[in-house]
């Protein structure tokens, strides 16, 4: 049972417009919210995450959404770079053992 | 910054071989994981280990286990490999479980011929 899920597997956009990413999760346990990128041959580096107490988190290009009645989050890159090409990783913390659950990843591709 | 070193980049190894995959971590993280990274399923966790000697399966154990027996290095073993078992190994540690996210190795590409 997939506890947090990217329903997108791709996601193509042009430099200079906005990227939305978006995740889902079914879990009301989950408290907290993160995003991962990751280049091909390396490992996941965090990008930005946010609490359940706050809808929205903010760092530089990099805006998280989290709508909790919706059990929905989003991640908003403004304006997308080539450099921000990439797969996207969606994790949720919380439930019965606070591990992280991951979803299956996005890939970003952003077009000069 | 904490460093999660994975010891190979690349490794190719033969079908039935008993392989060792390792990690170390220099900020005295409690917390240690290994996931594998697969096309279309995303990252699943293996096993995990909150404590030297201690370890909880993840979500698809079978055909690992795993050593703990310093608390900065964490060992993923292929008892017996299969081709199945071709992938990017990853690993992970954290400073509690409540502490937030993980801190990634670069991966191990592991192929299984």
């Amino acid at each position: 049972d997939q506890q947090v899920k990217q329903n997108s597997p791709s996601l193509s956009v042009q430099e200079g417009r906005i990227s939305i990413l978006n995740c889902d999760y079914t879990n009301s346990m989950f408290d907290y919210f993160l995003w991962y990128k990751k280049y091909p041959a390396e490992g996941p580096t965090f990008l930005i995450s946010i609490s359940s107490i706050k809808d929205k988190n903010e760092d530089g290009r990099f805006t998280v959404f989290l709508n909790k009645s919706a059990k929905h989050l989003s991640l908003h890159i403004v304006p997308s770079q080539p450099g921000d090409s990439a797969v996207y990783f969606c994790a949720a913390r919380g439930g019965s053992n606070y591990k992280l659950t991951f979803g299956k990843g996005t890939l970003l591709t952003v077009n000069p | 910054d904490v460093k999660v070193t994975q010891s190979s980049r690349y490794l190719v190894k033969r079908t039935g071989e008993k392989v060792f995959l390792e990690c170390v971590q220099d900020m005295d993280h409690e917390n240690m994981f290994w996931y594998r990274q697969d096309p279309g399923l995303g990252l699943r966790l293996i096993y995990f280990s909150y404590d030297v000697k201690m370890k909880e399966k993840g979500d698809i154990p079978e055909g690992y286990s795993v050593s703990r027996e310093k608390k900065e290095r964490f060992s993923l073993i292929l008892e017996s490999a299969s081709t199945n078992q071709t992938s990017m190994y990853l690993c992970a540690s954290s400073l509690s479980l409540q502490a937030g996210g993980y801190t990634f190795g670069s991966g191990t590409r592991l192929t299984v011929v």
